[in-house]
């Protein structure tokens, strides 16, 4: 079984609906994080979240938020998502003291019409 | 101007040949830089890691620093059809700080 399952795999949804993507870990990693990739853009941090108790934004949060429901589950939301936001989604996880090594997860395609 | 900027390719090589994968940076506190594989529809891998300035070798893969002129590079060696993939840098100023994506270089390693 994969360590970080993302789902769903694919969405296809329309402008201004609200949309859950959803990751879980096996490897019982603290540090849990959600990207975005975009060609030409790369990957880019949305959240991240050190425990439970510890979210933190990153470099482009607005229009997202997310949920740390325990420390293997961490949830990205789009409250009313817009075409901009269809992109590859990403989650990652890493352990305390190695935290340069992030572990991904097969990535979900979304796709706002 | 971008913190990390790379190459896309597409990049295109013989099987055997000497691979040369670079990014340049502009943030000169970035410490930690790494090299991730990332295979068609799946997930990007760490493939190398390195702290500061110097050389690290792995097998086929050696990954390079050069911190006084703000470049990193990715070699592979006697490359493989398996090599074939987009290898995405990655950069940080201090451990479990934000990392920092470079856009992704696609190679192709025909047989």
């Amino acid at each position: 079984d994969a360590d970080v399952t993302q789902t769903p795999r694919n969405r296809i949804t329309k402008t201004g609906k609200r949309i859950m993507l959803e990751c879980s870990q096996t490897k019982g990693h603290d540090r849990m994080y959600w990207y975005r990739q975009d060609p030409g853009l790369g990957l880019r941090l949305i959240y991240y979240s050190f425990d439970v108790k510890d979210i933190n934004k990153g470099e482009i949060s607005d229009g997202y938020s997310v949920s740390r429901q325990a420390q293997a589950k961490f949830s990205l939301s789009l409250e009313s998502a817009i075409p901009n936001q269809t992109a590859l989604y990403f989650c990652a996880t890493s352990e305390r003291g190695r935290y340069n090594e992030q572990f991904f997860g097969p990535g979900t395609r979304l796709t706002v019409l | 101007q971008k913190e990390v900027e790379q190459d896309p390719g597409p990049l295109s090589v013989p099987e055997g040949a000497i691979v040369s994968l670079n990014c340049t940076y502009s943030n000169s506190a970035f410490q930690y830089f790494m090299w991730y594989r990332q295979y068609s529809r799946k997930g990007p891998e760490l493939l190398m890691y390195t702290y500061s300035s110097g050389n690290k070798e792995d097998g086929r893969f050696t990954a390079q620093v050069d911190k006084s002129s703000k470049y990193i590079s990715l070699f592979i060696r006697d490359s493989q059809p398996s090599d074939s993939a987009t290898y995405l840098c990655a950069m940080s100023e201090y451990t479990g700080n934000q990392f920092y994506f470079g856009t992704g270089t696609s190679l192709t390693v025909i047989p």
